[in-house]
């Protein structure tokens, strides 16, 4: 079974308006991290955002902010007021605590492009 | 600054040569990894190393070999064997045992065949 489901390949948004980015894992550990990368075309990974499992509120950086729902193994990275250079590739990936607990696993991206 | 230096920037290959991938890292980080991307796809495992003289094959290692003999250093080696070379390469690096820290990644090297 799939880690970490990405269901939306690419989508569209408007500038200035915010996005949601889906993001659905499978762990059966309870202690877990999951992290939200942008790859711009250039290629580098940019680290954006964590949210552990037992983490009471959603996370946020800036203009980014994490919809965590742990019933529904959902993660979802929201950005608000989008901008140009948003336009990017964004992976979710998850961090499990025990076995084989320094690997990751990352979902397939979502091809994220801004409209001005 | 810490951070991941991965060289070069861009390698051609002719058929039936050995190339390496160089990735240092100064983060003082004891796991490393190699990633393999191909355009518009996702990240594939092709190799990682939770310390020194250890390593373990992820989930595309056919036709790759890495060596671990310094904590800072995880080179990539595409050998003949790899029939379709031509992709992004990856290099991250992270702490052990906590899995609240994430990746910090390299900024690529990108491999074409000649």
């Amino acid at each position: 079974a799939q880690k970490i489901t990405q269901t939306q390949p690419g989508m569209f948004v408007q500038e200035k308006e915010a996005v949601t980015l889906d993001c659905t894992y499978d762990t059966s550990d309870p202690s877990y991290g999951l992290f939200w990368y942008k790859q711009p075309s250039s290629g580098e990974m940019i680290f954006l955002i964590y949210q552990g499992s037992y983490d009471q509120q959603n996370a946020t950086e800036g203009r980014y902010s994490l919809n965590f729902q742990k019933a529904r193994k959902s993660a979802n990275l929201v950005i608000s007021a989008s901008q140009l250079g948003d336009s990017a590739m964004y992976f979710c990936a998850m961090r499990e605590d025990s076995y084989n607990f320094n690997k990751f696993y990352f979902g397939s991206g979502t091809k994220l492009n801004v409209k001005p | 600054d810490g951070g991941i230096t991965q060289s070069p920037k861009y390698l051609f290959r002719k058929e039936g040569q050995n190339v390496t991938l160089s990735c240092e890292q100064n983060l003082n980080h004891d796991a490393m990894y190699w990633y393999r991307q191909d355009p518009g796809q996702g990240l594939r495992l092709i190799y990682y190393s939770q310390i020194v003289n250890d390593f373990q094959k992820g989930d595309i290692a056919e036709g790759y070999s890495v060596s671990r003999e310094k904590k800072e250093s995880f080179p990539l080696t595409v050998t003949s064997a790899q029939k379709n070379p031509t992709a992004f390469y990856l290099c991250a690096s992270s702490m052990v045992g906590q899995f609240s820290q994430p990746q910090h990644f390299g900024d690529g090297t990108r491999l074409s065949i000649l």
